[in-house]
């Protein structure tokens, strides 16, 4: 079967960085994505990961080690305007499937 | 920029009727997906599709049916709605080149209450 973890709730402060982690169990594994949503929004595509390492993408940077079936998601420079929830996603052949979702609460 | 539509926000039905959720891409995707979103259940997958006439079920396609006879449309059909079929109802889209189809875009969902 195919499953992902991560946490359900990350709170932080301004300012602040948050890493949020995804581990998964999954067979024909071909990268990891990452998605934020905003309350009553559509989920809106952040990273992916295909390869071992670190991805940048301005605040936001991507982590993924395929030997040990783990990525995080980075948010460097915290803004209110980030407080949302991330979902972490595995690439199967055609399909994505999804985690559960790490709601992100960012405090003044 | 790629815009993913579907036909209604908001959805009231009444149990046993039969339900059209209609979405529609403009980028000339290959690939349509459909989910549903539950509180502390993330996104599931229902069905998808990567080519017209083309359909694949999901991790939950019970209690559902799709259509695409179109390429820019794909539309999911519960056949009988029941009461545990309420939830937000996302479709979404890809690319079938290489990394690209890993970028999948929704659309804004439609919320559908089933009573």
């Amino acid at each position: 079967g195919q499953s992902l973890e991560q946490p359900s709730e990350v709170t932080a402060v301004e300012g602040a960085i948050v890493q949020i982690n995804c581990t998964y169990q999954t067979s024909g594994f071909y990268g990891l994505s990452w998605y934020q949503q905003h309350d009553g929004g559509a989920p809106t595509f952040l990273s992916y990961n295909a390869l071992d390492g670190l991805e940048e993408t301005g605040r936001f940077s991507s982590f993924l080690s395929r030997s040990d079936s783990y990525g995080y998601l980075l948010l460097q420079e915290l803004q209110m305007k980030d407080s949302a929830s991330y979902f972490c996603a595995v690439s199967g052949a055609d399909k994505l499937i999804f985690g559960t979702g790490t709601r992100l609460q960012v405090f003044p | 920029d790629v815009k993913v539509t579907q036909s209604s926000r908001y959805l009231v039905k009444r149990t046993g009727e039969k339900v059209f959720l209609e979405c529609v891409q403009d980028m000339d995707h290959e690939n349509m997906f459909w989910y549903r979103q539950d509180p502390g259940l993330g996104l599931r997958l229902i069905y998808f599709s990567y080519d017209v006439k083309m359909k694949e079920k999901g991790d939950i396609p019970e209690g559902y049916s799709v259509s695409r006879e179109k390429k820019e449309r794909f539309s999911l059909i519960l056949e009988s709605a029941s009461t545990n079929q309420t939830s937000m109802y996302l479709c979404a889209s890809s690319s079938g080149d290489g990394r690209d189809q890993e970028t999948q875009y929704f659309g804004p969902g439609t919320r559908l209450l089933v009573l």
